[in-house]
């Protein structure tokens, strides 16, 4: 199995400016992913993050607004960029591990 | 594309109750279907899964039954604590249930009551 810290679990900031993300795994994995949900919707893949590479964005999503770093094989960062309230959501890390999908707790972002 | 439907919450049952919690999908070819549950400050974690048309996943006395001929997923508990309150999502992959592949339903909260 894998172990993942995220944090922070929850922040309130105010429009314009940009949140950092960390996700921390307790064992060295190739692939991690960044998700969100928003308010009554269902989980969606934002990015793919493999180390050593620059991430790849799902359709809808761009790097300028979600940058993500992942500078080795056990931790990973995903900004939120100049946030409006409609960046209010739920945003998940997950890794992939002996064939299975682990999920952190997630960042409850509010926007106001 | 792919999608995955499933009952809204919140489901509110007493203990020993017996649930059900719709899941209908659409996909082409033949995905993998999973459920994931997220018990309350914790994350997301795989609770079954059915890779094949009438194949059973079971776990922590859930199954659910991969039916091809109604798209379903129905996710079943005989019995339910307190400790299965939590939210569950099932979700469907077409790629072998790798994340990048992965289309998830909206969740349901399930609330049992003692």
């Amino acid at each position: 199995s894998a172990v993942i810290s995220q944090k922070p679990s929850r922040d309130i900031c105010q429009r314009g400016t940009s949140l950092t993300i960390q996700c921390q795994v307790d064992s060295q994995v190739t692939m991690m992913f960044w998700y969100r949900q928003q308010p009554g919707q269902s989980l969606t893949l934002i990015a793919t993050a493999n180390q050593g590479s620059e991430a790849t964005y799902e359709s809808g999503f761009v790097i300028d607004k979600f940058p993500i770093s992942r500078p080795n094989l056990t931790f990973s960062t995903l900004t939120v960029s100049n946030m409006s309230p409609e960046d209010s959501s739920i945003y998940l890390c997950s890794v992939e591990a002996n064939e299975k999908l682990f999920f952190g707790s997630g960042t409850q972002l509010s926007v106001l | 594309g792919n999608s995955v439907t499933q009952m809204e919450g919140p489901v509110t049952l007493s203990e020993e109750a017996f649930l059900t919690i719709n899941c209908t999908y659409t996909a082409t070819g033949y995905p993998s279907l999973f459920w994931y549950v997220q018990y309350p400050g914790e994350g997301l974690q795989l609770l079954l899964k059915a890779t094949k048309a009438d194949d059973k996943g079971s776990n922590k006395g859930f199954e659910a039954t991969y039916r091809k001929e109604t798209t379903s997923f129905h996710l079943e508990k005989g019995s339910v604590q307190v400790s299965d309150s939590a939210v569950y999502f099932c979700a469907l992959s077409d790629s072998g249930g790798g994340a990048d592949g992965l289309t998830f339903g909206k969740g349901t909260h399930l609330i049992i009551q003692p």
